[in-house]
């Protein structure tokens, strides 16, 4: 598996862009990109993945560069409840996609 | 839909005692997961079940074992439970290859 490099912290103003960054050097040409994030008290919970291209959804846009080696997951607009624990994850291919979480981005939204 | 269910929510646990961790989804998801998370620590892959009738172990299997009963349902066991083993314990499940995973509100253990 790739191994990630995240800052341990970062902090935002409420309702202003968060750019979370990921260094993912050692990834595999056939690894997805996944980020999750981690509420305080509960369980993971998905937030986007991608292979090359940037990708957008309804929780968040997802840039990846074009050598694949980083990657930065914007949230556009931060709010409260984005307070949580950002991971990063290259996912290696494979029927089972397991997933390996590292320590990720602690990120603190202020009122 | 009620997603992933974990029991119990809590428990506590005497070093050598044995309980079972149950996990049910109602998504019809052909894999599930045992994750065991340390204070301050990311997840860790404990055991997986890629379909029914699998089990494949993952990073930490030592001191635990697993059952897929059926579709929906995933099961671990702590056969001698031991201070170690205090964590949380998230069961996920996943429908494809390329679909994200699901996770439960996890099962937080204590063993003294």
């Amino acid at each position: 598996d790739a191994k990630t490099t995240q800052p341990n912290s970062m902090e935002s103003n409420e309702e202003e862009p968060v750019h979370l960054p990921c260094n993912h050097s050692t990834i595999s040409g056939t690894d997805y990109i996944h980020w999750y994030r981690q509420l305080p008290s509960q369980g993971p919970e998905y937030v986007i993945h991608g292979l090359t291209s940037n990708v957008n959804n309804r929780m968040a846009s997802l840039a990846i560069a074009e050598d694949r080696k980083s990657s930065t997951l914007i949230l556009h607009r931060a709010t409260l409840r984005d307070a949580a624990v950002y991971y990063c994850i290259p996912a290696s291919s494979g029927s089972a996609r397991q997933l390996t979480f590292g320590s990720g981005t602690q990120l603190t939204v202020l009122p | 839909n009620a997603g992933v269910t974990q029991t119990p929510k809590f428990q506590v646990l005497k070093t050598g005692q044995s309980m079972t961790l149950q996990c049910a989804q109602d998504m019809n998801h052909n894999s599930m997961y045992w994750y065991r998370q340390d204070p301050g620590m990311g997840l860790r892959l404990i055991y997986y079940s890629a379909s029914e009738g699998t089990t494949d172990k993952g990073e930490v299997p030592n001191g635990y074992n697993v059952s897929r009963l059926n579709k929906r349902e995933f099961s671990l066991r702590l056969e001698s439970a031991a201070p170690s083993q205090t964590s949380v314990y998230f069961c996920a499940s996943r429908w494809g290859e390329y679909n994200e995973q699901f996770f439960g509100p996890g099962t937080r253990l204590t063993v003294l």
